[in-house]
C-alpha cells in the first residue's frame, strides 16, 4: 500500500459543486501539504499543515479550503469549483523542515 | 522572493550523458532539492544539496553553487525509463515549505 494516499484519482465535476479531494497517510509525519499541477506552471503550493492545528495558506488559496481531520488525514475542498481548477492535485507529506517530501498519487479533477 | 527558472524542454540519446541546469534566487537559502517526475506520476525525490560541490549518486549527480544561485542535475549513461520532467525545488518560508520551478522536461531517444 502507498504511504501517502489520495482519493479520488480522477474526478469529474460540474462548475459551482463542491468537491473534497481527500488525502491520508502511513508515514507518521506531522506535515502535510496541497499542491496543484498545471502545464507550464509547475508545483504550487496551495496550503499546508504543520499539525492538527496549525493551518497555512500556500501561494494559491483563494477558492479552497483544507481541514486537518487527524495527524494522518488532509482534506482539500473547493467549495464552488470552477473551470480553471481543472488541474492535477498532489498531497504531500514531511517528516520536518529542510527534509524530503513524499507524494500520493495525484488526484486529476477536471470542472466543466 | 524567489524565482526559480529551468529550461523546459531537453532531448538526449540513450547511453549518452545530459546535464539540467537550474538557478534560482531565494531569499535565505535553505538548499535545493531535485525531484523526478514521470508523465502522472507523484513526483520522487532524487537529491538535495545545501552545501556547494557535487555529490554522487549512482548514475545521478547533483551539483550546486550557492555564490552563483546555480544547481545542476547531471544524469550518465542514459535510459529510456530516464526520460521524464525533472524538477528544482528550494525550501521558502523559513525553509518550512518548497517552492518548485516549472521542471524540465527530458526525453531520451534511441
Amino acid at each position: 500500500d502507498a504511504d501517502v494516499t489520495q482519493t479520488p484519482r480522477n474526478r469529474i465535476t460540474k462548475t459551482g459543486k463542491r468537491i473534497m479531494l481527500e488525502c491520508s497517510q502511513t508515514k507518521g509525519h506531522d506535515r502535510m501539504y496541497w499542491y496543484r499541477q498545471d502545464p507550464g506552471l509547475g508545483l504550487r503550493l496551495i496550503y499546508y499543515s504543520f499539525d492538527v492545528k496549525d493551518i497555512n495558506k500556500g501561494e494559491i488559496s483563494d477558492g479552497y479550503s483544507v481541514s486537518r481531520q487527524a495527524q494522518a488525514k488532509f482534506s482539500l475542498s473547493l467549495e464552488s469549483a470552477i473551470p480553471n481548477q481543472t488541474a492535477l492535485y498532489f498531497c504531500a507529506t514531511s517528516d520536518g523542515q529542510l527534509t524530503e517530501a513524499f507524494f500520493g498519487q495525484g488526484t486529476r479533477l477536471t470542472v466543466v | 522572493g524567489q524565482n526559480i527558472d529551468q529550461p523546459t524542454e531537453m532531448t538526449a540519446t540513450e547511453g549518452a550523458i545530459v546535464q539540467i541546469n537550474c538557478t534560482y534566487q531565494t531569499s535565505g537559502f535553505n538548499g535545493l532539492f531535485w525531484y523526478q517526475q514521470h508523465a502522472g506520476e507523484a513526483p520522487t525525490f532524487l537529491s538535495y544539496n545545501v552545501l556547494d560541490g557535487l555529490e554522487e549518486k549512482g548514475r545521478f549527480s547533483s551539483f550546486l553553487s550557492r555564490s552563483k544561485g546555480y544547481s545542476y542535475l547531471l544524469l550518465k549513461e542514459l535510459q529510456m525509463k530516464d526520460s521524464a520532467s525533472y524538477l528544482c525545488a528550494v525550501p521558502t518560508g523559513g525553509g518550512n515549505k518548497l517552492t518548485f520551478g516549472t521542471g524540465t522536461q527530458l526525453k531520451v531517444e534511441l
